[in-house]
């Protein structure tokens, strides 16, 4: 079946420090993979995504590489912002469906 | 820039009310959700429709119904709402071919069952 692990938080940051949170996937097939962000109140926005194997997906300083050998699409960024905090959700895409990761926030500290 | 507008953000109902919880997409995309959020479970999938009058069971689907009579428009019915059904609601849409194709999210309903 179709799953996204992703890891527990809250993951609590100072400004300018570098963050990882970690994603793993299990599918059937070849999916695309997402990183979306929730932010207090709203709905899901796009942050990112990667089709294939080797891609990488990147905007706003955020990263992650579709890594196929270790099923991973771990979300980086170098140097994370007070406005980074928000939650952020790892997802794939098999055939016409979603498969949304358990969400982790993050919360960057002045 | 899609569009994905979800006709109430807060709602308060009664125990044993009939809730309709409405969506309208503006891009002509195929496919159309409906999620529920709590704290600690994530997202989960209550009905999906790949086309009009077409819909899908997802992984929570009791208790709700849906209807998909245009294209653009998907609707969430409680039939009986229960203080269990207290919860936040996003409707999302996405283009049903490609596998890169993205899925798109209104900001949310919240519903509050007394």
């Amino acid at each position: 079946g179709n799953s996204v692990t992703q890891m527990e938080g809250p993951v609590t940051l100072s400004e300018e420090a570098f963050l990882t949170i970690n994603c793993t996937y299990t599918a059937t097939g070849y999916p695309s993979l997402f990183w979306y962000v929730q932010y207090p109140g709203e709905g899901l926005q796009l942050l990112l995504k990667a089709t294939k194997a080797d891609d990488k997906g990147s905007n706003k300083g955020f990263e992650a590489t579709y890594r196929k050998e270790t099923t991973s699409f771990h979300l980086e960024k170098g140097s994370v912002q007070v406005s980074d905090s928000a939650v952020y959700f790892c997802a794939l895409r098999s055939f016409n469906k979603f498969y949304f990761g358990s969400g982790t926030k993050l919360n960057v500290k002045p | 820039d899609v569009k994905v507008t979800q006709s109430s953000r807060y709602l308060v109902k009664r125990t044993g009310e009939k809730v309709f919880l409405e969506c309208v997409q503006d891009m002509d995309h195929e496919n159309m959700f409906w999620y529920r959020q709590d704290p600690g479970l994530g997202l989960r999938l209550i009905y999906f429709s790949y086309d009009v009058k077409m819909k899908e069971k997802g992984d929570i689907p009791e208790g709700y119904s849906v209807s998909r009579e245009k294209k653009e428009r998907f609707s969430l019915i409680l039939e009986s709402a229960s203080t269990n059904q207290t919860s936040m609601y996003l409707c999302a849409s996405s283009l049903g071919a490609g596998t890169g194709n993205t899925i798109y999210f209104g900001e949310g309903s919240w519903l509050t069952v007394v």
